[in-house]
């Protein structure tokens, strides 16, 4: 099993431009997730889906979309980045919605929007 | 609102000795999970231990144990004969009963080994 993966690792981005941060997992988990992380503030919740067709909003959903088509795909939209999304951004999967799940990560995308 | 608080931003300890990292917590939930996860360098997240609230035995995973206080809502992370490969960002985090998995983190700790 690859776990959960994440494309690209690294990506540069100008104010105003869109992209799609890819997250895939084959672990055929329901619930999967998108954080940022801060210096300071730890890992924010962005956006999560409890299965295929269902995604809801996190802690800072401002400025991202997300769908969820499949169970093993949870592709994160910038629709017009800005410096303030300048962040490192981890997809995650876990088995259920059960507070005791552990929570899979990818190895993160680091983003810079200048 | 449920918050995670690490008050130590940087902590550091010699190879072999051991170490307590802090974490405090928000809550008037009634169920709900406690996790220590550590990011290394390279970025990636690694589930260190977790706790069930209702569970009063402290969680313990080889080197790595947890003192649970519920009534002081304070879950420490203590790390024992540390080791080079402990040295890592370690984040406190908070689950609970119907979150639908969503986690709450504290801010993180970088801890420095000594060799």
């Amino acid at each position: 099993n690859a776990g959960v993966t994440q494309t690209p690792k690294f990506q540069v981005l100008k104010t105003g431009q869109s992209m799609t941060l890819q997250c895939a997992q084959d672990m055929n988990h329901e619930y999967m997730s998108w954080y940022r992380q801060d210096p300071g503030m730890g890992l924010r919740l962005i956006h999560y889906s409890v299965g295929a067709g269902i995604t809801d909003q996190g802690e800072v959903p401002n400025g991202y979309n997300v769908s969820r088509s499949t169970t093993e795909d949870f592709p994160l939209r910038l629709l017009s980045a800005a410096p303030s999304q300048t962040s490192v951004y981890f997809c995650a999967s876990s088995p259920g919605t059960g507070p005791h799940n552990e929570q899979f990560f990818g190895p993160g995308t680091r983003l810079t929007v200048l | 609102a449920q918050t995670v608080t690490q008050s130590q931003p940087e902590m550091s300890v010699q190879e072999a000795e051991t170490v307590t990292l802090s974490c405090t917590y928000d809550t008037s939930e009634s169920d709900y999970y406690l996790f220590w996860y550590k990011q290394p360098p390279s970025r990636q997240m690694i589930l260190v231990i977790r706790q069930e609230a209702y569970k009063q035995q402290n969680a313990t995973e080889n080197r790595f144990s947890v003192n649970f206080q519920k009534a002081a809502k304070s879950f420490s992370l203590k790390i024992s004969d540390s080791q080079l490969g402990d040295a890592a960002m370690y984040f406190c985090a908070y689950s609970w009963g119907t979150s639908y998995g969503k986690l709450t983190f504290g801010q993180g700790t970088i801890l420095t080994v000594h060799p």
